[in-house]
């Protein structure tokens, strides 16, 4: 059973500061991971996904790693900005083909001050 | 392009009733798939539907059922509601080409209270 771990729970950080959001999984016969980001009583939006072949994958300010070997994944944002604050989820499936839904994280709750 | 959206918002039920929750999946997505988010948590998977057939569930009592129609949206019934029912409930849909590898679309969920 795929279980998903993600640290820290919460982060407050002064505007412009680099971070790193860190997640980890049990599973490592994955084929892709995504992280997602919700706001406040929100759904969720999809950053990146990172296909198992990937070792990382970029969007803006947003790049996103993958270590199957050690079931690892993290989320680097750069140059923080208030706007970035919300709760940021990642996911892995459950199993190879899909059907089986992902299993997220309970997120990394993220406040950039300005 | 419309994007993923439920109905209704926000939805108030007390213990023992039933519901329906609907979803409507972005143009262009063949797989609807449900998630159950209580407050504090990560979304826990509910099921999944291809062409109208489910086909993969996750840890949930019979009394979570659901359909996808023709045009692939989709309806989530909950019978016999017990108060941990209480959660965003969020609808998601994806272009199945292959196992693995579609990105999920979320809708802005269903917040359901039963009292």
């Amino acid at each position: 059973k795929q279980e998903v771990t993600q640290i820290p729970a919460a982060l407050s950080v002064p505007e412009g500061e680099n971070l790193v959001l860190n997640c980890s999984f049990t599973d490592s016969a994955i084929y892709n991971l995504q992280w997602f980001r919700q706001d406040p009583g929100k759904g969720l939006t999809s950053l990146l996904l990172i296909q198992s072949s990937q070792r990382e994958q970029t969007s803006g300010r947003l790049n996103a790693s993958l270590d199957k070997s050690s079931g690892r994944s993290t989320l680097y944002i750069a140059a923080s900005q208030p706007g970035d604050s919300a709760t940021y989820l990642c996911a892995a499936p459950n199993s190879g083909g899909g059907a089986d839904g992902l299993t997220f994280g309970k997120g990394t709750h993220l406040i950039i001050q300005p | 392009e419309t994007g993923v959206t439920q109905s209704p918002t926000h939805l108030i039920k007390t213990r023992g009733q039933q519901v329906t929750l609907r979803c409507s999946s972005q143009s262009g997505h063949n797989t609807v798939s449900w998630y159950q988010q209580a407050l504090g948590q990560g979304p826990q998977f509910i099921f999944q539907y291809y062409r109208e057939e489910e086909n993969g569930r996750g840890n949930f009592p019979p009394r979570f059922s659901g359909l996808q129609f023709p045009n692939y949206s989709s309806e989530l019934n909950v019978n016999a509601l017990e108060l941990d029912d209480s959660a965003l409930y969020l609808c998601a849909s994806s272009f199945r080409r292959a196992a693995g590898n579609e990105k999920l679309f979320f809708g802005s969920g269903t917040q359901l209270s039963v009292l």
